[in-house]
């Protein structure tokens, strides 16, 4: 069966520092997201990705964040200057095409900010 | 936007015995409602989805009962085993593409 697969596993860094998280989306998908988990509380939305652009994002998701889709087949998120509260587990997703729910969710880097 | 509340947040059931999770939605637009179940510290695994055309749908001991008019869906487990116990996320969505909102969890304890 496919998989969303997510590197790395567990990232640490300093407060102030950026990051950048990595994913390789399933090949056929069209829908790329990313999803964020604090500790004990429910799965967040943070943006959606779609035909090379951003198609929806929360309020979380600041000037502090980016994603891009470098070449065809990574989706990245990147944080810019990460703060205590920005530790959490970050999922990445995929989903496939128009008209087709089907979520896939990546095995998640959990993301310590010190 | 959209906005999913989800109950009981804690649920302990006597192995063997049935599990009934509820959740409400707000928006009407609203049309796919997947179940997620996430152990500790793993990625949320879809378990069942339904869609707003269907009422019901079952998949061997689960199944999930959608009340579009109520703005409602649940997730019955039937012959809980130790193996059921989890966080069980509910979730909506209005289009295919488009973001899933996620309810509040319910952690399961399923009890030998």
């Amino acid at each position: 069966e496919p998989e969303v697969t997510q590197t790395p596993s567990h990232q640490v860094t300093q407060m102030g520092q950026e990051v950048i998280l990595r994913c390789v989306p399933i090949s056929n998908h069209l829908y790329f997201y990313w999803y964020r988990q604090i500790l004990g509380q429910k799965v967040e939305f943070l943006v959606s990705f779609y035909n090379n652009e951003i198609s929806e994002k929360s309020e979380i998701f600041d000037d502090q964040f980016s994603v891009e889709r470098p070449d065809g087949s990574n989706f990245t998120l990147k944080i810019r200057s990460t703060k205590l509260e920005d530790s959490a587990m970050y999922f990445c997703a995929s989903s496939g095409d128009r008209g087709l729910f089907g979520y896939t969710f990546g095995s998640g880097t959990r993301l310590t900010v010190v | 936007g959209e906005n999913v509340e989800q109950h009981p947040s804690t649920l302990s059931v006597q192995e063997g015995d049935s599990a009934v999770i509820k959740c409400t939605y707000s928006d009407s637009a609203s049309n796919y409602f997947p179940w997620y179940k996430q152990e500790l510290g793993k990625r949320p695994q879809l378990i069942i989805d339904i869609r707003s055309n269907v009422g019901e749908k079952k998949d061997q001991r689960i199944a999930v009962t959608l009340n579009k008019t109520a703005k409602h869906f649940s997730l019955h487990i039937t012959e809980t085993q130790p193996e059921d116990s989890a966080v069980y996320f509910c979730a909506a969505s209005t289009a295919a593409g488009n973001k899933l909102t996620f309810g509040g969890g319910t952690r399961v304890l399923v009890k030998p």
